[in-house]
């Protein structure tokens, strides 16, 4: 069975440091990567994803970026890190029959101080 | 493109009483819809999926939702709610056509009175 790690589980940064969160995917090959955050009381708001390695689609402008170096792993960066990057992060994979489901990991509790 | 609004953001049952949360979608076609469930500090977690077939889906938890394309809705139902049952509940819909298509509600948070 398919299973997704994120780590680490909880951060607590200082505005300016720089930023590294890890997401793997296990029992699955060449799955489509998604990284969301989710504000405090809001919902899901979807940051990047990727098709394979070395592709990265942005949705949104922002201070973060993402890469994928390995077909199962998916890395979202920040070289200087901002209040408002405070959140949950939220990594997902997407599978299913027509790979029409997106599957989360437990997520990141980000808090920038 | 394919959009979903859950009307309530807050809803407070009693232990044992019935749910129903709601969900609407915008979509031409007949999309993919799901149901996530969200604990405190946790990952979402798929409850249940509809993309064809019989319009009564059954999902985990004892939960179950019910597709009606006259209403474009996809509420989620359960006979007896548990206290465990307290979470936040997502609603989202997609089409399978695109690799960013899936868009979420904003959520319904669920509060169980003992």
């Amino acid at each position: 069975s398919q299973t997704i790690h994120q780590w680490p589980a909880t951060l607590v940064q200082p505005v300016g440091s720089p930023l590294s969160l890890e997401c793997t995917v296990e029992g699955t090959s060449n799955p489509n990567l998604y990284w969301y955050r989710q504000a405090a009381g809001r919902g899901l708001q979807l940051l990047f994803y990727s098709v394979g390695i070395g592709q990265i689609s942005s949705e949104v402008p922002q201070n973060l970026s993402a890469s994928r170096p390995q077909d199962r792993q998916f890395i979202l960066s920040s070289k200087k890190l901002l209040l408002s990057d405070s959140g949950f992060y939220l990594c997902a994979w997407r599978g299913g029959r027509t790979q029409e489901t997106q599957y989360f990991g437990p997520g990141t509790r980000l808090l920038v101080l | 493109a394919q959009s979903v609004t859950q009307p309530d953001i807050h809803i407070t049952v009693s232990e044992g009483a019935s749910l129903e949360l709601r969900c609407n979608y915008s979509y031409g076609a007949t999309p993919y819809l799901f149901w996530y469930v969200q604990s405190p500090g946790q990952g979402l977690q798929l409850l249940l999926k509809y993309f064809s077939g019989d319009t009564l889906v059954q999902g985990i938890k004892g939960f179950e939702a019910e597709f009606k394309r006259s209403q474009s809705s996809f509420n989620l139902r359960k006979p007896s709610v548990h206290w465990s049952d307290a979470a936040e509940y997502f609603c989202a819909v997609g089409t399978a056509l695109k690799n960013n298509d899936m868009r979420f509600g904003a959520g319904t948070r669920l509060t169980v009175k003992p």
